[in-house]
């Protein structure tokens, strides 16, 4: 059972629009969410985070959306730009679980000149 | 530089014969992690650290081993591997104070071959 969905395997934006690439969870325990984004040949690097009490947190061009009711939470990238390119994997953890992380299959974001 | 370094990077093996692959941090993490990643399927815990001494199974531990006798290393052993353990395995490290052990540092990533 897929407790993190990532139910596009891939996306195509045009440079300087708005990317969102959206994540779903089943366990209502979860309640720290991350994202992280991977290139070719090199190991994930974290990106950004909300916990559970929060709906929004923003850093640079990234801004992650969570809504617990919908069990679903998305990454906008605004404006998009070649580097961001890259797969991007969704995580999800519960603090009062066993500490064990779950990632997302991978979404491909292409950024279109 | 704040890094966690994976060895081998690259290795093609046979079955059965045992192998280890070295992770280490030099951040002080207390945390350390261990995934796999396959196509189609994304990243997939195997085993985690929340201190010395102290491990536990994440989603697919069958087939693999691990210790933590040092805060800084967290070797992967498998003992006796077979071909569906070729993969790309990552290593990662964070503080696992409160909600920081979630943002985690990869290493470079190990690609396992076994025939």
């Amino acid at each position: 059972d897929q407790q993190v969905k990532q139910n596009s395997p891939s996306l195509s934006v045009q440079e300087g629009r708005i990317s969102i690439l959206n994540c779903d969870y089943t366990n209502s325990m979860f309640d720290y969410f991350l994202w992280y984004k991977k290139y070719p040949a090199e190991g994930p690097t974290f990106l950004i985070s909300i916990s559970s009490i929060k709906d929004k947190n923003e850093d640079g061009r990234f801004t992650v959306f969570l809504n617990k009711s919908a069990k679903h939470l998305s990454l906008h990238i605004v404006p998009s730009q070649p580097g961001d390119s890259a797969v991007y994997f969704c995580a999800s953890s519960a603090s009062n679980r066993d500490d064990k992380i779950i990632f997302g299959k991978g979404t491909r974001l292409h950024i279109l000149p | 530089e704040a890094q966690v370094t994976q060895n081998p990077r690259y290795l093609i093996t046979v079955t059965g014969k045992k192998l280890t692959v070295t992770c280490s941090q030099n951040m002080n993490h207390e945390y350390m992690s261990w995934y796999r990643q396959d196509p189609g399927l994304g990243l997939r815990q195997i085993y985690y650290s929340m201190n010395v001494e102290v491990t536990d199974k994440g989603d697919v531990p069958e087939g693999y081993k691990v210790s933590r006798k040092e805060k800084r290393n967290f070797p992967l052993i498998l003992e006796s591997p077979s071909p569906n353990q070729t993969s790309l395995y990552f290593c990662a490290s964070s503080l696992s104070s409160g909600e920081f052990y979630n943002e985690q540092f990869f290493g470079p990533g190990t690609r396992l071959t076994v025939l």
